[in-house]
């Protein structure tokens, strides 16, 4: 089983709704969580990060985090085009050492 | 935000030659930097982890004499492909954590083409 898990899509939308990507962990020892957008062709981008349970909200992007359940979400609201692309899941280990990625969630925004 | 930069962004090599790609953190001291391999529509995979000043602890089934990691400085990180053959050809991605968080940066990739 791995350690960070995502549903590996493809996720749908139209524009303008709201994109919701999941994540679920393994390691209870876990404190930081990461949400990453890679496009096609490039690198991972670091969009959200999250310590603690509830809400966090940056713009059009809010992450959620459940430390009991052991789920973390991002939520993406109006969505745009633009925003389609494949969305990793990443936590940082109870050491905070390496950080373990989800294989990450297609994204697509169909205008 | 933070930045990591790499070079080259795009090597074409014969088959047998080395490669040295090159990962700088451009304004903030990376403690650590990571080594990442993605062939194409697969994952990130983790090829090592280096610390300034440290030998890299490389992930299993990684070969550390072919793959060599050289972090000197708290802003440089180099990976050496030695003997490439073809089926090394892929896209590196290097990755950088400073000492104050637990967020890595990453730079913009390296694809390798070897013939």
């Amino acid at each position: 089983q791995k350690e960070v898990e995502q549903n590996s899509g493809p996720l749908s939308v139209p524009e303008g709704a709201i994109a919701s990507l999941n994540c679920t962990y393994s390691d209870r020892g876990s404190q930081s969580f990461f949400w990453y957008r890679q496009y096609s062709g490039k690198s991972p981008e670091l969009i959200m990060s999250i310590y603690s349970n509830g809400d966090k909200e940056d713009g059009r992007f809010t992450a959620q985090l459940n430390k009991a359940s052991q789920y973390v979400s991002l939520l993406i609201r109006d969505s745009q085009p633009s925003d389609s692309a494949t969305y990793l899941c990443a936590d940082a280990g109870a050491n905070a050492g390496k950080s373990t990625f989800g294989d990450g969630t297609t994204l697509t925004v169909k205008p | 935000g933070a930045v990591v930069s790499q070079h080259p962004s795009r090597v074409i090599c014969k088959s047998g030659t080395s490669v040295k790609i090159e990962c700088r953190s451009l304004d903030f001291q990376a403690t650590t930097m990571f080594w990442y391999r993605q062939f194409p529509k697969q994952s990130l995979m983790l090829m090592a982890t280096s610390n300034e000043g440290s030998k890299a602890t490389y992930e299993q089934g990684v070969e550390k004499d072919k793959f060599l990691i050289n972090h000197a400085s708290l802003t440089l990180s180099t990976l050496t492909v030695t003997s490439a053959h073809p089926e090394d050809s892929s896209f590196y991605i290097c990755s950088a954590r400073s000492s104050t968080g637990f967020e890595q940066y990453f730079g913009p990739g390296t694809r390798l083409t070897v013939t």
